[in-house]
């Protein structure tokens, strides 16, 4: 059972927007910034957005994250079949004094 | 370029020990805290440990806290990860990181008889 909540899976079509969430409470979300990672199979994770909605280095910007209160978002636009991928919401918790990780979302691009 | 090279993973009987191993490359390492990650075999990702850039400071999941220890050596710019007392559900790839962003290529511990 994971401290943060993601759905197991989503799914699209090519081109379309998707969005997944991740949802906390106050001592993780609430009161820290989000972190986003993709992994694709047999990798290492990748990060994808951190501090809620900033762009590392060569991420493309069809990935966008958004926080509110106790949930965050990141959103996939133009879908492609290379982001066929886990997805996983990371953040600092207050109260477990130490980094979060939510169960993941595996992203099936139809 | 940032690189993140682990070693030290293997088989060890439940109750073992192993020493693992994360040399870092590119970057300043006595500027950033360091992270682990493990990902047990089809699970997801699980925040292992941190060390501040100093090693003043460290922080550890509750599964771990008194059998792991994690330590630097900032004139190696090596990060490490001492692993006692394994059990069974220890076993998974191990991941070094710089603070939360970059990884490296990871490194499998399997705790088995």
């Amino acid at each position: 059972q994971s401290v943060l909540t993601q759905p197991p899976s989503a799914s699209g079509t090519p081109g379309q927007r998707v969005t997944i969430s991740c949802s906390g409470s106050s001592s993780n979300i609430g009161s820290n910034t989000v972190n986003w990672y993709q992994q694709l199979p047999g990798t290492a994770p990748k990060l994808l957005i951190y501090s809620n909605n900033q762009w590392p280095s060569g991420v493309s910007d069809r990935f966008s994250g958004s926080k509110s209160g106790t949930s965050a978002s990141l959103a996939i636009s133009g879908l492609q079949s290379e982001d066929e991928a886990d997805y996983y919401c990371a953040a600092w918790d207050d109260s477990l004094n130490g980094w979060v990780f939510g169960g993941g979302t595996k992203l099936t691009v139809l | 370029e940032v690189q993140l090279v682990e070693s030290g993973g293997g088989l060890v009987q439940p109750g073992g020990s192993l020493r693992l191993s994360c040399a870092a490359s590119g970057f300043t390492f006595n500027n950033y805290w360091m992270t682990w990650v493990r990902q047990a075999p089809g699970k997801g990702l699980e925040w292992v440990a941190n060390i501040k850039p100093d090693g003043s400071e460290k922080y550890y999941v509750d599964s771990v806290k008194g059998r792991f220890t994690i330590s630097r050596d900032n004139a190696k710019s090596s990060l490490y990860l001492q692993m006692n007392s394994l059990r069974a559900e220890d076993t998974a790839v191990y991941y070094c990181g710089r603070a939360m962003a970059v990884w490296g290529q990871g490194t499998t511990v399997t705790v088995s008889s």
